[in-house]
């Protein structure tokens, strides 16, 4: 149980274009997921915190209106990377917890979406 | 302040030879959640086990143990008998701040583990 999935896997998009992540909790409701962010060889930098029904909370520097999050359903959310520009070329990894009782609120994370911008 | 530190950037171990890998955090929170993720190559993030700071033993989860020192603020990862599968990044993460709702994990900067046969 406890799986997370992203999609896509991986893509390749020109500079300028939109790009739209999603990442949906399979076997469990979900009403946070979390995105992060990995440069090659770095760790996972936290970039916003989705809330179904409600607006995301972003960290300190990351643009909310570059990085649009929609969290439309306990199971799903969805990260758009407007106008993408090569510096926003990563590993976009989201995650979410099953709040499971008495448990550590263990996060599952997705396999991860490769972002290449040209 | 680095919240979470592991100092390893790289280590070595022999298969079926067990290995320790350091985190330290920094916390002023009483309340709060230690985990150890696993990274291949593959991107995925796997979780391995977690430590509860008001945990009184140590967590184990098969061959992966938690040695957790509290007045030391230490969450070394202890694998036991490595396999060549065990071979990857591994990344201590803490949750804290939970008295304001923060779930969000805070992760150090991993260690590259490579067994080699």
């Amino acid at each position: 149980g406890a799986v997370v999935s992203q999609h896509p896997s991986w893509v390749i998009c020109k500079s300028g274009t939109s790009v739209k992540i999603e990442c949906r909790s399979l076997d469990f409701q979900a009403t946070t997921m979390f995105w992060y962010r990995q440069f090659p060889k770095q760790s996972l930098m936290l970039m916003a915190t989705s809330n179904e029904g409600s607006k995301a909370t972003y960290e300190q520097g990351v643009e909310k209106d570059k990085f649009l999050i929609n969290h439309a359903s306990l199971t799903l959310s969805t990260l758009t990377v407007t106008s993408a520009h090569p510096e926003d070329s990563s590993f976009y990894i989201c995650s979410a917890s099953p709040r499971l009782a008495g448990g550590g609120d263990t996060q599952y994370f997705g396999p991860g979406t490769r972002l290449t911008v040209l | 302040a680095q919240k979470i530190t592991q100092t390893q950037p790289g280590m070595f171990v022999q298969e079926k030879e067990a290995v320790t890998l350091d985190c330290t955090y920094d916390t002023s929170d009483q309340s709060y959640g230690l985990f150890w993720y696993k990274q291949p190559s593959s991107g995925e993030m796997i979780f391995l086990i977690y430590q509860g700071s008001y945990d009184e033993q140590n967590a184990t989860e098969g061959r992966y143990s938690l040695n957790f020192q509290k007045a030391r603020k230490s969450a070394n990862l202890v694998i036991s008998a490595s396999q060549l599968g065990d071979s990857a990044m591994y990344f201590c993460a803490m949750r804290d701040r939970l008295d304001t709702g923060r779930r969000a994990l805070t992760f150090g900067s991993g260690t590259r583990l490579q067994v080699q046969p």
